[in-house]
């Protein structure tokens, strides 16, 4: 079964790059009709979907945070990885990657918009 | 951006005890695209329920979804210890993808 691990800085200064990996395991990142998110937790508080990349290299992006965010796919290491420039105190969170099965119908693959297994999750705290 | 508002935000119950948490939208979601989900302290959300009433793989049956349009509603028939949780709604409509902001479910 596919498992999803999270890993990278857990502190980044205000200003900088925040950049994370997800290494998928189980299953390839490359499977025709998975859809690999990224969604965060800020401290006690709800969730907030940050975007995603298809099998293919298609990606799709909160709104919110498009001008800042690149999620990317890396297929001879299997595994997608996020980058967040120009962070603030409001980017402290712990980030998750999940993914989306998808489904296919006559015209192809698409997302499910659901989110099936996570990871456990890391937490980055953005500080001086 | 459709914004999901969940209640009660803590609702205080027994084991064995029925437990009925709702999810309202600010506008109408398709069924297919609405989804809850299970958080204990410390772990990763854990999906229940997706299209509005299926259970995802592995989930008890006394776990069911019900609802349409800017309605849903979470039920869990007899509450066991394990239950008690967060439990988080979430829809994708209008390009946009949200979470509500949980329910807690404790024990009285």
């Amino acid at each position: 079964q596919v498992q999803l691990r999270e890993s990278g800085p857990g502190l980044v200064k205000p200003s900088q790059t925040l950049s994370l990996t997800c290494t998928v395991s189980g299953g390839s990142i490359t499977s025709d009709g998975y859809y690999w998110s990224w969604i965060r937790q800020h401290p006690g508080r709800g969730l907030e979907w940050i975007g995603f990349i298809s099998y293919n290299g298609s990606s799709y992006y909160n709104a919110s945070l498009k001008s800042r965010l690149t999620i990317s796919l890396d297929t001879s290491n299997n595994h997608f990885s996020l980058r967040l420039t120009s962070v603030t105190a409001a980017d402290t969170a712990v980030y998750y990657c999940a993914r989306d099965p998808g489904y296919y119908d006559t015209s192809g693959y698409y997302p499910n918009n659901w989110f099936d297994p996570w990871g456990q999750g890391t937490l980055v705290t953005v500080s001086s | 951006e459709i914004v999901l508002t969940q209640s009660p935000g803590t609702l205080s119950l027994s084991p064995g005890e029925r437990a009925t948490l709702s999810c309202r939208a600010s506008q109408s979601v398709s069924s297919s695209f609405l989804a809850w989900y299970q958080q204990k302290p410390g772990q990763a959300p854990r999906l229940l329920i997706y299209d509005a009433s299926n259970r995802a793989t592995g989930i008890p049956d006394r776990f069911s979804g019900s609802g349409s349009g800017t309605d849903f509603t979470l039920t869990i028939s007899r509450l066991e210890p394990e239950d008690f949780a967060v439990y988080y709604c979430q829809q994708f409509g209008t390009s946009s993808l949200t979470f509500g902001g949980g329910t807690k479910v404790e024990s009285k």
